[in-house]
């Protein structure tokens, strides 16, 4: 069966700091991958999506950045954080075929000082 | 503006009753999920609908897309405390194959014994 994994589950992180976020999948090979960010009241945001190794979406501008260097994973990154990088930042997988849905990790709480 | 609707945003029912969450948007619904969270989790998929007048039911829990495709409801019959969270949904309204989602705020739930 297919996993997915994501780290690190909270995250203190101080204004100007850069930051690693990592997602993996297990059980399946091509997967499409989404980065999502939940902030409070505004419901999920799509951030990036890639239906590949080394292509990625922007689907919002922002100070951070996604590159998928391996078919099952996806890492989102920012050179210097803002306070309003903080939030809840969910990533998830489906399959390549189209109108399959999409399955979500755990999540990370990224908390900026 | 919020591109789908929830309401309401919250609810409180007694355990036993029967209680329906809407999901509405302006715009056609090529796909909608139904997902649900526990807070600071992740989203657990539920049910997905595509066709206009299509009805899902998996256990207790009824999903239904209108004939127009442009309002979904979650109806959850005799509700118990494992019910309670945040139900969310995801839909599809550029016609992306479900590669793209736009999220409601979400509803949340509670359950009193």
């Amino acid at each position: 069966s297919q996993t997915i994994h994501q780290w690190p589950a909270t995250l203190v992180q101080p204004v100007g700091s850069p930051l690693s976020l990592e997602c993996t999948v297990e059980g399946t090979s091509n997967p499409n991958l989404y980065w999502y960010r939940q902030a409070a009241g505004r419901g999920l945001q799509l951030l990036f999506y890639s239906v590949g190794i080394g292509q990625i979406s922007s689907e919002v501008p922002q100070n951070l950045s996604a590159s998928r260097p391996q078919d099952r994973q996806f890492i989102l990154s920012s050179k210097k954080l803002l306070l309003s990088d903080s939030g809840f930042y969910l990533c998830a997988w489906s399959t390549w075929a189209s109108n399959q849905p999409q399955h979500f990790g755990d999540g990370t709480r990224l908390s900026i000082l | 503006s919020q591109e789908l609707e929830q309401s309401p945003q919250s609810l409180i029912v007694q355990e036993g009753k029967n209680l329906t969450i809407n999901c509405t948007s302006s715009k056609t619904l090529y796909g909608l999920y139904w997902y649900k969270q526990k807070y600071g989790e992740g989203l657990i998929f539920l049910m997905m609908l595509q066709k206009g007048g299509e009805e899902k039911s998996h256990e207790k829990i009824t999903a239904k897309l209108d004939e127009k495709k442009q309002q979904s409801s979650l109806h959850i019959t005799a509700s118990q405390p494992s019910h309670a969270g945040i139900y969310l949904c995801g839909a599809d309204i550029m016609n992306t194959g479900f590669q793209k989602l736009v999220f409601g705020t979400g509803t949340r739930l509670l359950v009193s014994p």
